[in-house]
Formats: structure tokens, sequence, C-alpha cells
């Protein structure tokens, strides 16, 4: 079975361009997350959203980062306008739901902000 | 909260030898456990987890970790490193609710030929 889909696997991008991550989750996961990996902060979960609904976005740093989940197969995470400190690897997670289940990662977006 | 603790920044071990990576825990109720590996350049790969039963869990590539309730610990172990086993380690908890997993730092292994 297909994994957790992320594209692109990397984005190199000048200050103040518009950047949209995607992601496909595992068929039938009814969760997807959105986490960010830096070496000052670690992981971090910015967003996570169950049947399409955002359900916490506590994590999204400002208001220059937004999430959408149209349907059960596709999610953005977009940043705009973009700025250096955005510089990070981004990766998208789902699960099925069930509290005793892992969540599956994806392979991240390794993203650079010149 | 639910909250997870990996004391050490950093694990070095001789190819061969044991190795222990360390992982407390603190949730309001029963705990699910999980430890994930990420090798450089990939996301997070599931390793292992502990529902409830045998304190013993077995994972993949060999690995292993005890749950203990006493000390809210829940350590990967390993019988014999490999070079092949480094990487950066996190241990998660989550609650019996359909709550996102906390994960921990992580740990960086390091296993030495």
């Amino acid at each position: 079975d297909a994994g957790v889909i992320q594209s692109p696997r990397h984005e190199v991008t000048e200050m103040g361009q518009e950047v949209t991550l995607r992601c496909k989750p595992i068929s039938g996961h009814d969760y997807l997350f959105w986490y960010r990996q830096t070496m000052m902060r670690g992981l971090e979960l910015l967003i996570y959203f169950n049947n399409n609904v955002p359900i916490d976005d506590s994590g999204m740093p400002e208001d220059r980062f937004s999430a959408k989940m149209p349907n059960a197969s596709f999610s953005t995470l977009k940043i705009q306008p973009s700025e250096p400190r955005d510089s990070a690897v981004y990766f998208c997670a789902s699960s099925s739901g069930k509290s005793n289940q892992p969540q599956h990662f994806g392979d991240g977006t390794r993203l650079s902000i010149l | 909260a639910q909250s997870v603790a990996q004391p050490e920044d950093q694990v070095n071990v001789a190819e061969g030898n044991p190795l222990t990576v360390k992982c407390t825990y603190s949730v309001s109720g029963n705990p699910y456990l999980f430890w994930y590996v990420q090798y450089p350049n990939r996301g997070l790969q599931f390793l292992l987890k502990y529902i409830t039963g045998d304190n013993l869990v077995k994972g993949s590539y060999g690995f292993e970790a005890e749950f203990n309730k006493s000390q809210t610990s829940f350590h990967l172990k390993k019988p014999s490193a490999l070079v092949s086993d480094s990487a950066l380690y996190f241990c998660a908890v989550r609650d019996t609710g359909n709550t996102p997993l906390v994960f921990g730092k992580g740990t960086r292994l390091s296993v030495i030929a």
C-alpha cells in the first residue's frame, strides 16, 4: 500500500513568495496532521484534521500559515508571505483515528527560504 | 496533559553491544506508547507500540521495548546494535482519547563499528 505522499520533496524560494506544500494521506485514514521539524525546536504539531475538518490549529505559528483539506485524499499547507525563519522540514502524517494505532508519516518537504 | 521525556540527546554504543534508549511519560489515563525511528532525509517510521498486555513489546528490526508502569517508562532496547541502527529515535504517547501523539524531543543513536 502507498504511504503518505508529500510534494514537493524540496522547495527553495525567495522571501516573500507564496509556498504551497501538498499531502496525500493513506486511503481510509480519518486524521491528518501537519508537523514542522527544526534543529532548534524539534518536532512541532502545527494543525490536525478529522474527517477533513480542522480540529486544532493552535500550533500554527502565524497568520501567514494556513492549511486546508478539501477532500479526504488531499491537504495543503500554505505560507504567504514566506520568511527565512520558516525554513524547516514539514511533515504530513495520517492515522485511522483509533487510539491504539500509530500515525504514519510522509518523507517530508525540506523548505528553504532565502 | 500528556508529556514525554527522552533524557539523552545522544547515545553512543559499539557495534554488537546492547543498546538502550530511554523514555519516560506522563498521562492522566492508561498510556498508549510508541517508538519511531527517523533516518536522514526520511519521515518518522513506526517501530513498535505498547497498548496493553505483555510488558515486553517486540517490533521491527530486532527492537523491543519494556513498559514499566511504576516507573512510567518505556525504554527501547536491542540486544546487539548494528551500525545501520544509527538514527534519530522518538518516543510518543497518547492517552485513550483520539488525540495526536505527543512526541519526545528525540535521541540520536550512534553505533560505532
